[in-house]
């Protein structure tokens, strides 16, 4: 599996912006890139995904650079409940239901928003 | 409710012997994953099924097996337990096509002693 590299933690202050950057240099032209995160005492949960280009939905913006080297997860405003760690995680083409289905986490981003 | 249901939520239990941990899929899913973090080694994926075939294998000891069954829900099973498997298991579960997100369950906290 393609690895990336996230800073170990990050802080914000509550309703401003928060970039939260990965690299990953030896990506594959079919890897997605996943990012997930998990909630103190909570399972992980999906956040946002993308290929190629940028993706926006409720929770976030991922933004994708030109050479998929690497991407930033962007929290618009983030709030005393984004305190999580943040996984960057390429998810390659095993085929649906083969092995590279699977994801592969790293250590995460340890996000901090103080008031 | 992420929709992926694991049961037992804490199990306690002595070192030697078996335990079963069960996770009911998120309805419409096919695909189920394993997965065990503990604090020195994160996150770390044990096994995937795919409508009742194994299609993946990640860091699974040898005294750990799983399975799935015709009703999609999955087992895994802990067995000749030590000290070292105290950790969180993790179920998630997906809807193929590629691309999709998994969907986690809370979790099932097993503590050895």
């Amino acid at each position: 599996d393609a690895k990336t590299t996230q800073p170990n933690s990050m802080e914000s202050n509550e309703e401003e912006p928060v970039h939260l950057p990965c690299n990953h240099s030896t990506i594959s032209g079919t890897d997605y890139i996943h990012w997930y995160r998990q909630l103190p005492s909570q399972g992980p949960e999906y956040v946002i995904h993308g290929l190629t280009s940028n993706v926006n939905n409720r929770m976030a913006s991922l933004a994708i650079a030109e050479d998929r080297k690497s991407s930033t997860l962007i929290l618009h405003r983030a709030t005393l409940r984004d305190a999580a760690v943040y996984y960057c995680i390429l998810r390659g083409q095993g085929g649906i239901t083969g092995g590279g289905n699977k994801l592969t986490f790293g250590t995460g981003t340890q996000l901090k928003v103080e008031l | 409710d992420s929709g992926v249901t694991q049961t037992p939520k804490h199990l306690i239990t002595a070192t030697g012997q078996r335990v079963t941990l069960r996770c009911s899929p998120r309805s419409g899913d096919l695909s189920v994953y394993w997965y065990q973090q503990s604090l020195d080694q994160g996150l770390q994926f044990l096994i995937q099924y795919y409508n009742g075939e194994e299609r993946a294998k990640g860091n699974i000891l040898e005294r750990f097996s799983a399975q799935q069954f015709p009703d999609l829900h999955s087992e895994l099973n802990l067995s000749s337990l030590e000290l070292g498997d105290s950790a969180l298991y993790f179920c998630a579960s997906s809807v193929v096509p590629m691309g999709y997100g998994y969907t986690f369950g809370s979790g099932t906290r097993l503590t050895v002693v």
